[in-house]
């Protein structure tokens, strides 16, 4: 597609329950980011894929959060037994990859989650 | 780890020059970021330094000193749509792609 595009735009959910935001990436992109945002700071890092496979998932903040992506290209973020902690907009990023010298990354308008 | 420092809220007036400052300390560095985001969208790229120097893009240009471990995006010929948060972003060294954001300067433009 012409942008990254996310899915949905807003999430509503109540707590304990479980929640999948999904990612379609710029088309060709093989790096893919995951971030969460929470009001007035910067972006967070979450997980990072390169292809199919997660590069680094050193900033998911523990076991109930989740991400995959299967085909190298949409990647979803799984939210399980979800906390009001978890309320945030979650971006996601994707870029040309590695081996572009500048690899700039190009987010999405994100997924705002509200946990009641 | 990474550390990256800019000041949480500036002012400037409609037609003039702003400097923000964003300092980091890193464990590697590949490259420095700035993004523009406005409230309730998505980051945009706005520019990269990698190397020393002064990198020019139309009203907004790009400072970096590596040794000093400071960076600065300066606004020229201010307008009120540049009212938005300016996001700086180091990404570690070698092949890793990842990117920390600091938390960004949120700049008021004012007529």
């Amino acid at each position: 597609g012409a942008g990254v595009s996310q899915t949905p735009s807003n999430k509503v959910t109540e707590k304990g329950k479980y929640v999948e935001l999904r990612c379609d990436p710029i088309s060709g992109h093989t790096a893919l980011y995951w971030y969460r945002q929470s009001l007035g700071q910067g972006p967070e890092f979450l997980i990072y894929f390169q292809g199919t496979g997660a590069a680094d998932d050193s900033g998911l903040p523990n076991d109930r959060f989740f991400a995959v992506r299967p085909e190298g290209s949409v990647s979803t973020l799984k939210i399980q037994r979800t906390e009001r902690g978890d309320s945030a907009v979650y971006l996601c990023a994707s870029s040309p990859g590695g081996g572009y010298p500048k690899n700039i990354q190009y987010f999405g308008a994100g997924t705002r989650l509200s946990v009641l | 780890g990474q550390n990256i420092d800019q000041p949480t809220e500036m002012t400037a007036t409609e037609g003039a020059i702003v400097q923000i400052n964003c300092t980091y300390q890193t464990s590697g560095f590949n490259g420095l970021f700035w993004y523009q985001q406005h409230a309730g969208e998505a980051p945009t790229f706005l520019s990269y330094n990698v190397l020393d120097g002064l990198e020019e893009k139309g009203r907004f240009s790009s400072f970096l000193s590596r040794s000093k471990g400071y960076s600065y995006l300066l606004l020229k010929e201010l307008q009120m749509k540049d009212s938005a948060s300016y996001l700086c972003a180091v990404r570690g060294s070698g092949g890793y792609q990842k990117v920390t954001f600091g938390t960004g300067t949120k700049l008021q433009v004012i007529p």
